[in-house]
């Protein structure tokens, strides 16, 4: 299972852009990324999936070098509600999920 | 999208008593479950792999024992904690996988049961 490496904290203010980097260098042919949000006594919600290149959805977009040994998180516009623990997950199917420790995004007013 | 329910939410249970945490998977047929468990500030770390009909695959350091997984049918999987401990006292989420249609991995996670052991 590829190890994933993430900043520990962020802090931002409401309105910024966030960018969280995760370093993923021994990641197989077969893995996929995913990004996964966490608030206090939740379980983690789905945010973004993608293989390489860029994914955009409604609520952030995923960027994925050519050699895909990192992604990138961007939040487009923070507000305080985004205040949580971010997950970046590479495995691929049948495998488990191993959950770094995550980044904790403060966004502060 | 795949719904999980995981229940109860919350539990609060006397020391050596045990406690009951169920993971119903909705609308798709789940052969694989995963158990997991969160201290606080901490990251999520596997306790066990739940695989319908068989025995449970346990991670290194988890007494089978002591957290008792059955995975009887492919929607239901629950994990009981037993002889409860104050040690045990933590938030404890299942999470269902299936391919995706890119035979990508999706993971539908339970809401979580947080445990307090008095």
């Amino acid at each position: 299972l590829a190890k994933t490496t993430q900043p520990i904290s962020m802090d931002s203010y409401e309105g910024q852009e966030v960018n969280i980097t995760c370093s993923h260098n021994n990641i197989a042919t077969n893995d996929y990324i995913t990004w996964y949000q966490q608030f206090p006594s939740q379980g983690p919600r789905f945010i973004i999936q993608g293989y390489k290149t860029k994914v955009t959805n409604e609520v952030a977009s995923l960027f994925i070098p050519a050699d895909r040994k990192s992604s990138t998180l961007s939040l487009p516009r923070v507000s305080l509600s985004d205040t949580a623990v971010y997950y970046c997950l590479v495995n691929n199917y049948g495998q488990n999920f191993v959950f770094g420790p995550g980044t904790r995004l403060s966004v502060l007013p | 999208g795949a719904v999980v329910s995981q229940h109860p939410s919350w539990v609060i249970c006397k020391s050596g008593t045990s406690v009951k945490i169920e993971c119903r998977s909705l609308d798709f047929q789940a052969t694989t479950m995963f158990w997991y468990r969160q201290f606080p500030k901490q990251s999520l770390m596997l306790m066990a792999t739940s695989n319908e009909g068989s025995k449970a695959t346990y991670e290194q350091g988890v007494e089978k024992d002591k957290f008792l997984i059955n995975h009887a049918s492919l929607t239901l999987s629950t994990l009981t904690v037993t002889s409860a401990h104050p040690e045990d006292s933590s938030f404890y989420i299942c999470i269902l996988s299936r391919t995706g249609g890119n035979m990508n991995t999706e993971a539908f996670f339970g809401q979580g049961t947080r445990l307090t052991v008095v």
